[in-house]
């Protein structure tokens, strides 16, 4: 089956920290792996997304690179800073036309303290 | 472009009682959804539609219905709440074409509470 797994949260950054959020995912087939950020109040956004085994998505300084090996999306951001604090969301669509499905790990809230 | 829209925003309905949430989107999107996320869990897909006339069961169908008569519109109804219907509830749409991906983008959402 279709499953994504999250880091547990929440997580509590100073400003200028590394963040790392885990995710790892089991699919059928050739995923494609999504991360979303949902800020206070506001719908999910798409963050970034990757399509194919070892592209790096990246958008406002995170990135995060499709390891098939590991089935793994880490999403990673060098210096973090108090306007991030949202929950992110990491996700798969098992089919690659596929808009008609997304699987959602369980969502990691970050706090960023100035 | 307003995106997607949804109303209400938040609600509390009786057990038994019914409603539908209203989902209005303005791209000309062919795709629309809603999923509901629980606390502490991630979204799970209710329905989805591919085009105006056409809908399909997701993950969790039970106890909810659409229509999709326009492309613009996607309500969702409750005929007999319960509680575990307590949810937040989010519609997306998103523009799909052959094997293109194109991103699902999220309406601010619904929060119900069924007592």
């Amino acid at each position: 089956g279709n499953s994504v797994t999250q880091m547990e949260g929440p997580v509590t950054l100073s400003e200028e920290a590394f963040l790392t959020i885990n995710c790892t995912y089991t699919a059928t087939g050739y995923p494609s792996l999504f991360w979303y950020v949902q800020y206070p109040g506001e719908g999910l956004q798409l963050l970034l997304k990757a399509t194919k085994a070892d592209d790096k998505g990246s958008n406002k300084g995170f990135e995060a690179t499709y390891r098939k090996e590991t089935t793994s999306f880490h999403l990673e951001k060098g210096s973090v800073q108090v306007s991030d604090s949202a929950v992110y969301f990491c996700a798969l669509s098992p089919d690659r036309a596929g808009a008609n499905n997304l699987f959602f790990g369980t969502g990691t809230r970050l706090t960023v303290i100035p | 472009n307003a995106g997607v829209t949804q109303t209400p925003k938040f609600r509390i309905l009786k057990i038994g009682q019914s409603m539908t949430l209203q989902c209005t989107q303005d791209m000309n999107h062919n795709y629309m959804y809603w999923y509901r996320q629980d606390p502490g869990m991630g979204l799970k897909l209710i329905y989805y539609s591919v085009g105006a006339g056409i809908t399909d069961k997701g993950e969790v169908p039970n106890g909810y219905n659409v229509s999709r008569s326009t492309t613009e519109d996607f309500p969702l109804r409750l005929e007999l709440a319960a509680p575990s219907q307590t949810s937040v509830y989010f519609c997306a749409s998103s523009y799909s074409s052959g094997e293109v991906l194109y991103e699902q983008y999220f309406g601010p959402g619904t929060r119900l509470t069924v007592t």
